[in-house]
């Protein structure tokens, strides 16, 4: 178990329709990334928040948004879904202040659009 | 942007060969580099990482060694087992940009 919580951790929803994904990430981890894994392929780096700031942008659609809170749990909102959002979505987040350091990875929300 | 590119896609040895995986990242400025491995159905997991102030770092039978000039770092498995099997990514950078993965099967 690596302290972050992800849920839920099954989705199945259609196109067009929007979700929210959450992460509660482990205690006293300020940072927090979202990463996208479609099928068979890698990790693809969407957005780190760090203590509530957003810190750095990848890949990130702007159908997608997300944000920390100030109790540090992060969510990924996902809108006018389309097949090829079809992918598990992991957050990770990391007691690294400064420098980039482990990622602790939750177990994912997968997500199926139909 | 940033890359990280990394080679081979898939790699399969025989049970007490050694495994290398070999990746190539785009951004200078990078200064850590982990490698994660991911077994099937589960989260990623860190094995082992360097810092760009070191040139080689070994834990029992994996190390990872970092050519900061040439901007390639590499992971090698010795004596590997079928444990071993898994999917593994390099990340560079502090975005931690990952590399598209290696299948490893180790057959017995």
């Amino acid at each position: 178990d690596s302290g972050v919580t992800q849920t839920p951790k099954h989705l199945i929803t259609a196109t067009g329709q929007r979700v929210t994904l959450r992460c509660s990430p482990r205690s006293g981890d300020l940072s927090v990334y979202w990463y996208q894994q479609s099928l068979d392929q890698g990790l693809q780096f969407l957005i780190q928040y760090y203590n509530g700031e957003e810190r750095a942008k990848g890949n990130i659609l702007e159908r997608f948004s997300a944000q920390q809170f100030p109790d540090l749990h992060s969510e990924l909102n996902l809108s006018s879904l389309e097949l090829g959002d079809s992918a598990l979505y992991f957050c990770a987040s990391s007691p690294a202040t400064g420098l980039a350091g482990e990622l602790f990875f939750g177990e994912g929300s997968r997500l199926t659009v139909l | 942007g940033e890359n990280v590119e990394q080679h081979p896609s898939t790699l399969s040895v025989q049970e007490g060969d050694s495994a290398v995986i070999k990746c190539t990242y785009s951004d200078s400025a990078s200064n850590y580099f982990p490698w994660y491995k991911q077994e099937l159905g589960k989260r990623p997991q860190l094995i082992i990482d360097i810092r760009s102030n070191v040139g080689e770092k070994k834990d029992q039978r994996i190390a990872v060694t970092l050519n900061k000039t040439a901007k390639h770092f590499s992971l090698h498995i010795t004596e590997t087992q079928p444990e071993d099997s898994a999917v593994y990514f390099c990340a560079a950078g502090d975005k931690l940009i990952f590399g598209t993965g290696t299948r490893l099967q180790v057959f017995p």
